[in-house]
């Protein structure tokens, strides 16, 4: 059964930093495209950054370039989220997804990152 | 970058009735690479038709898509208690990919 576990998120301060982290299995992980996809309290779905199966290859919504940086260990079977600089407009669930190049297959359950004084 | 429409907004049904969902783009998606997605509060979204039309694996067949270039359609010929939720179409043919607002169908 493919699982995709994320954590990390919480309460943080405007400007402030937050580590996301997802725990991947029952799939080949470094076989996959992995992303971080987004949805603010009461909005739709919002894609935020994607990185390659060996992870040479990255890239990331425009409001979040320079703030956040996306990475995988696939020695590890995990992905991460790097936020720093973090808005209130940041506040959000955020998912987990793996990808066949743009195509989302498997989600997880998301974490929820609040941005707030 | 490709805007996605989605309507109507909120769609009002019973169970065993039929649900038709439009997405429609701001310019031409290319190869038809339009997918559709299942979501409930609380759950991890699920993939439901990608290409357009090809159901994803251990999708029932009820659940059927279709269109092509700007205009797409998803259709569920009857639906279950399991499928009021949010739908939304995404299109994964250009960068960035993009996301519709969403259809709610609700429980009438």
């Amino acid at each position: 059964e493919v699982q995709l576990v994320e954590s990390g998120g919480g309460l943080v301060q405007p400007g402030g930093s937050l580590r996301l982290s997802c725990a991947a299995s029952g799939f080949t992980f470094s076989s996959f495209w992995m992303n971080w996809v987004r949805q603010a309290p009461g909005k739709g779905l919002e894609w935020v950054a994607i990185v390659k199966q060996d992870g040479s290859v990255k890239s990331y919504v425009d409001s979040v370039k320079g703030r956040f940086t996306i990475s995988r260990d696939n020695a590890k079977n995990s992905l991460y989220l790097e936020m720093n600089t973090l808005r209130a407009e940041d506040t959000a669930v955020y998912y987990c997804v793996g990808s066949t190049g743009w195509l989302l297959h498997y989600w997880g359950q998301g974490t929820l990152v609040t941005v707030s004084s | 970058e490709i805007v996605l429409t989605q309507s109507p907004g909120t769609l009002s049904l019973s169970p065993g009735e039929r649900a038709t969902l439009s997405c429609r783009a701001s310019q031409s998606v290319g190869r038809n690479f339009l997918a559709w997605y299942h979501h409930k509060p609380g759950q991890a979204p699920r993939l439901l038709i990608h290409t357009a039309s090809i159901r994803a694996t251990d999708i029932p067949d009820r659940f059927s898509g279709s269109g092509s270039g700007t205009d797409f359609t998803l259709i569920i010929s009857r639906l279950e208690p399991e499928d009021f939720a949010v739908y939304y179409c995404q299109q994964y043919a250009d960068s960035p990919l993009t996301f519709g607002g969403g259809t709610r169908v609700d429980i009438k």
